[in-house]
């Protein structure tokens, strides 16, 4: 059972370029998310979806795009690179129910140049 | 905004118990207090959640008030392995189930 599985690990972009991030679950979970952490500081919520075909934005979602055309798959678009993106990015995806938990990636280290 | 608020640090003495107290005074009688805790820069890792009852796991206790504005997570034996960070979290599954993180407390544990 892989679990939340995220690629690339690493990633340098050039300010402007593009680029998709990717984000599989194999747990059946209808509920799933994706955070930027900073250098130490906390993690921002930037979108997250509870159904496949139904997206919310977060707390940070300027600068990004996401779908969700499957339930196993929550991809994020940065569509012009800035350095202020330069972050690590997690998914995590969980059940839709009160009382569980959820299960995050190891996330993508993302730097822009 | 997170629902929570945390210290910003603490210190536990290796073999102790680290008490790690969450402040949740606004939080509603279906909301439920999560624990998760991500060491290094690895993703976050859920440890334990309770809704009224507090809760023991293979990992930690989770101690509720009765008002339920506050909680302590318990780690019973802390050893090196549990220096991280550790987010206390409020959550409600419906329609709007943002997981919203806090700043969290930075547990050092202390050889």
């Amino acid at each position: 059972n892989a679990g939340v599985t995220q690629t690339p690990k690493f990633r340098i972009l050039k300010i402007g370029q593009s680029m998709t991030l990717q984000c599989t679950q194999d747990m059946n979970h209808n509920y799933m998310y994706w955070y930027r952490q900073d250098p130490g500081m906390g993690l921002k919520l930037i979108y997250y979806s509870v159904g496949a075909g139904i997206t919310d934005k977060g707390e940070v979602p300027n600068g990004y795009n996401v779908s969700r055309s499957t339930t196993e798959d929550f991809p994020l678009r940065l569509e012009l690179a800035a350095p202020s993106q330069t972050s690590v990015y997690f998914c995590a995806s969980s059940y839709h129910r009160g009382g569980t938990e959820a299960f995050f990636g190891q996330g993508t280290r993302l730097t822009v140049v | 905004d997170a629902k929570t608020t945390q210290p910003t640090s603490m210190d536990c003495a290796e073999g102790r118990a680290a008490n790690l107290p969450c402040n949740h005074s606004t939080i509603s009688g279906n909301e439920y207090v999560y624990w998760y805790r991500q060491i290094h820069s690895q993703g976050p890792q859920y440890i334990i959640h309770g809704l009224k009852n507090n809760e023991t796991n293979e990992m930690a206790s989770l101690i509720i008030t009765e008002d339920r504005k506050s909680s302590t997570l318990i780690l019973p034996h802390a050893t090196l392995r549990d220096t991280a960070v550790y987010y206390c979290i409020v959550r409600v599954a419906g329609r709007d189930d943002k997981i919203i993180f806090g700043k969290g407390t930075r547990l050092h544990i202390l050889p």
